[in-house]
């Protein structure tokens, strides 16, 4: 699987919108970029996915670049609740093995 | 309602004693995994199932044993001989495990229970 490079932490006011960058320049035609998020003391928590299209659903959106090399996850409106670490991961889909969890970004939502 | 359980959310053992953690999920999931985080760390795989009464082990399966007898339970018996058994165990399940595809191959996580061997 492709290595993740993300802000090792990021700040983020109520009811803004946060950005979390992700890079991943080795990424190869049939990685997915996968996102998690891991509040303190509780298990992963999925996001969103995608190839190459961006993605949104009811939590967050995903942009990917044209080449691929990096993403961006998207919380529109952050809240208090959204404090937590936030994992990129690239990985083949149905490799079925372990995802990659590296250090990710801890985002503080402050008030 | 559907998901993963855990039990117990926390957990303390004197050292030299095995200790079985419980995995339940209700999703119909056929692939299972058991990850150990410990403080300030990503996630390490210890074992995986990908269809019952099939597991394989994972990046440390040392000092640690699985069975897959059910599919919808995967229990993780961490024994004497894991020489540090105290961290957060972590659960996940997926729809299917290899070549599944990319719904499918998505990995749901349980609440994790907290190990502290004494």
């Amino acid at each position: 699987d492709a290595k993740t490079t993300q802000p090792p932490s990021m700040d983020c006011a109520e009811g803004r919108a946060a950005n979390l960058p992700c890079n991943h320049s080795t990424i190869s035609g049939n990685e997915y970029v996968y996102w998690y998020r891991q509040i303190h003391s509780q298990g992963p928590q999925y996001i969103i996915h995608g190839l190459k299209n961006n993605e949104t659903n009811e939590m967050a959106s995903l942009i990917i670049t044209e080449d691929r090399k990096s993403s961006t996850l998207i919380l529109p409106h952050a809240t208090l609740r959204d404090t937590a670490v936030y994992y990129c991961i690239v990985r083949v889909a149905g490799s079925g093995y372990a995802l990659n969890f590296g250090k990710g970004t801890s985002l503080l939502v402050t008030p | 309602d559907g998901g993963i359980t855990q039990s117990p959310k926390y957990l303390f053992r004197k050292e030299g004693q095995n200790v079985t953690l419980s995995c339940e999920q209700n999703l119909n999931h056929d692939a299972m995994y058991w990850y150990r985080q410990d403080p300030g760390q990503g996630l390490r795989l210890i074992y995986y199932s990908q269809i019952v009464n099939d597991f394989q082990k994972g990046d440390i399966a040392e000092g640690y044993s699985v069975s897959r007898e059910k599919k919808e339970s995967f229990p993780l018996t961490v024994t004497s001989a894991q020489k540090n058994p105290t961290a957060f165990y972590l659960c996940a399940s997926s729809i299917r495990g290899l070549a599944g595809g990319t719904s499918t191959d998505t990995q749901y996580f349980g609440p994790g229970t907290r190990l502290t061997v004494l």
